[in-house]
């Protein structure tokens, strides 16, 4: 089967940097994902890992290592509106039939 | 980014009926959308993969039966929740695939929030 490991909650202060840690046991690994989610709201897409290291985008930045399973999103310059749910998610199977399957996902709370 | 829409946005129904909720993608065309079903404070369950022309595709410990998913064109996909329970209630979520170079995406409804009395 498949499962991915995200740490339950994390609070930071706006301004400062958070980095969310996902490790995942899954066969057919195909890729990272990363999705924030706000309350009452749909997942959006923050990024996609394929290859080992790191990519950025703006404030947030994610990273991969397949040897280890593991990967990160790191959140840069911290704002109020950072605060919401982050999933890691395996993207996993083929890439004519693969699926996601999402980690249990990480609580971000901004403080002023 | 593209669009996924869903319809309704919220429903209320009562213990026994059914209730079908609608996911399109507007502005491309996906030939697999995906179901899936969250709890407050937990997780996206993965439901089923929909097919566009075939018969879809239940993950583990989903009844077929009970989540009717219909994946009529290349822009719609169906999931009807049969004869409702309470333990039914739920936020339902559809989702369409794309590949944008390297980059697997999926685009998320805002997502149908079931709530059977």
């Amino acid at each position: 089967g498949q499962s991915l490991e995200q740490p339950s909650e994390v609070t930071a202060v706006e301004g400062a940097i958070v980095q969310i840690n996902c490790t995942y046991q899954t066969s057919g690994f195909y890729g990272l994902s990363w999705y924030q989610q706000h309350d009452g709201g749909a997942p959006t897409f923050l990024s996609y890992n394929a290859l080992d290291g790191l990519e950025e985008t703006g404030r947030f930045s994610s990273f991969l290592s397949r040897s280890d399973s593991y990967g990160y999103l790191l959140l840069q310059e911290l704002q109020m509106k950072d605060s919401a749910s982050y999933f890691c998610a395996v993207f996993h199977g083929s890439s004519n039939t693969g699926k996601l399957i999402f980690g249990q996902g990480t609580t971000l709370q901004v403080k002023p | 980014g593209a669009v996924v829409s869903q319809h309704p946005s919220w429903v209320i129904c009562k213990s026994g009926t059914s209730v079908k909720i609608e996911c399109r993608s507007l502005d491309f065309q996906a030939t697999t959308m995906f179901w899936y079903r969250q709890f407050p404070k937990q997780s996206l369950m993965l439901m089923a993969t929909s097919n566009e022309g075939s018969k879809a595709t239940y993950e583990q410990g989903v009844e077929k039966d009970k989540f009717l998913i219909n994946h009529a064109s290349l822009t719609l996909s169906t999931l009807t929740v049969t004869s409702a329970h309470p333990e039914d209630s739920s936020f339902y979520i559809c989702s369409a695939p794309r590949f944008l170079g390297a980059a697997y995406e999926q685009y998320f409804g805002p997502g149908t929030r079931l709530t059977v009395t």
